[in-house]
């Protein structure tokens, strides 16, 4: 079946650092999407991606649609405390299923 | 307003008890899904409603039983439940299947 490698799987980072990950399949997806999600709450869409070699920007957030369909990244400049959680990317075929990555734990230390 | 809201928030039940969950919106959207979460795991699609009818079942056990009474409501029953099955369960909806989908903050539902 399709899937999705999000990497990196954990990151540590200091406050003030730029941070970037990706997602990369062996299928093409429709549309791109990435969440954040935060203990005890269902994920939120940070940014969605429509078309091949779209760069979207959202306050300090910047994704991708890879050019070939089958990848995407997300960069957060400036990092600060609140942007812990879990970051999800998630491909969408035409049925309107997502795919989801594994997700990338990012920690933020002030 | 893109909000879904799911109740209860937390919910215990024993293996021979049957509960609902319930999903609302009211952005107009028109497809609802019911996903299961494990802790530190990606969400897995459960059912998909498109203009509430039953679209698509992720192969999903009989104990659980989905129902999309409108357009803006989504409920899940549940019965005979195993303790396995205890997770959050996120409700989401979408404008139309192949748009952005929209998450509620789920029901943490655990099996005794």
């Amino acid at each position: 079946g399709q899937q999705l490698n999000q990497s990196p799987q954990s990151m540590f980072i200091q406050e003030g650092e730029d941070v970037s990950m990706n997602c990369t399949s062996s299928s093409i997806f429709n549309t791109w999407l990435w969440y954040k999600q935060e203990p005890g709450e269902g994920p939120v869409l940070l940014i969605a991606l429509y078309k091949a070699g779209e760069l979207t920007s959202n306050g300090r957030l910047t994704a991708q649609f890879g050019i070939t369909r089958k990848d995407s990244f997300l960069n957060i400049s400036a990092s600060i405390p609140s942007d812990v959680g879990i970051y999800f990317c998630a491909g969408q075929v035409h049925t309107g299923k997502l795919i989801f990555g594994q997700g990338t734990t990012l920690q933020v230390k002030p | 307003d893109t909000e879904v809201t799911q109740t209860p928030k937390h919910l215990v039940m024993g293996m021979t008890n049957k509960k609902s969950l319930k999903c609302e919106q009211h952005m107009g959207h028109r497809a609802m899904y019911w996903y299961k979460q494990k802790a530190k795991k990606p969400p897995e699609l459960m059912f998909v409603y498109s203009y509430e009818k039953l679209s698509i079942n992720e192969s999903v056990p009989s104990r659980f039983s989905p129902e999309c009474p409108n357009s803006s409501l989504l409920n899940l029953h549940l019965h005979a439940l195993q303790p396995e099955d205890s997770a959050l369960y996120l409700c989401a909806s979408s404008r139309g299947g192949a748009m952005e989908q929209y998450f509620g903050p789920g029901t943490r539902l655990t099996v005794t």
